[in-house]
């Protein structure tokens, strides 16, 4: 069955440079998650976005943005990047209640 | 969101039962109990959801108390794979909900 895609799978940054992280949903699912993991940390949500509308927002911080696509893909901007950015960065979908988890995207910021 | 709480860590030997606890005393009536697995940087995985009593999957049962303060996730036959970090989070049902990881168990099956 087809899962979350998320690309890259790493990528290397310096501190203030930007970063765009991608994820492409199980098809059909209407609803994007993104949620962030530090190191030895849990999960936290950042934002999700259901038929191309930010539906919920989290712990984000004012320098990421994010969209959802008409192809239902989403793409998460990063800018001013700093060292605590470091992180897995999970890209989620759902059609209903259930939300299924990409591979993660590990960001290292120099 | 309703809070969970869970073990911070248990052991467990290969081909036995597996049970973790769950608590989560001020779960609302319309809350869903949701069990996560997480293997060392990997996405979580979804596991097994349920309302009440009980539930079975090809992977494992959740136990629902009548109260539903509580739930335990059981692997019946615990193997090696098994070791990973289990969450169980706490939540209306309905599209576009955040899910709220709180301190997963850090499961170590043993041989």
């Amino acid at each position: 069955a087809a899962g979350v895609i998320q690309s890259p799978r790493h990528l290397i940054k310096e501190k203030r440079e930007t970063a765009t992280l991608k994820c492409y949903p199980i098809p059909r699912h209407d609803t994007v998650y993104w949620y962030q993991q530090g190191p030895g940390q849990d999960p936290q949500f950042l934002i999700s976005f259901y038929e191309k509308m930010q539906s919920d927002k989290g712990s984000i911080p004012d320098r990421f943005s994010a969209q959802q696509f008409s192809d239902y893909h989403s793409e998460l901007n990063m800018s001013s990047l700093e060292l605590g950015d470091s992180a897995l960065y999970f890209c989620a979908s759902s059609l209903a209640d259930t939300q299924y988890f990409g591979p993660g995207t590990r960001l290292t910021v120099l | 969101l309703a809070k969970t709480t869970q073990p911070i860590s248990m052991d467990s030997y290969e081909g036995q039962e597996v049970n973790i606890t769950c608590s989560h005393n001020n779960i609302a009536t319309n809350d869903y109990i949701t069990w996560y697995q997480q293997f060392p940087s990997q996405g979580p995985r979804f596991i097994i959801q349920g309302y009440k009593t009980k539930v079975t999957n090809e992977v494992a049962s959740l136990f629902i108390p009548a109260d539903r303060k509580s739930s335990t996730l059981s692997l019946p036959r615990g193997s090696l794979s098994d070791t990973a970090v289990y969450y169980c989070l706490v939540g209306a049902s309905g599209s576009a909900r955040q899910l709220t990881f709180g301190s997963g168990t850090q499961l170590t099956v043993l041989p």
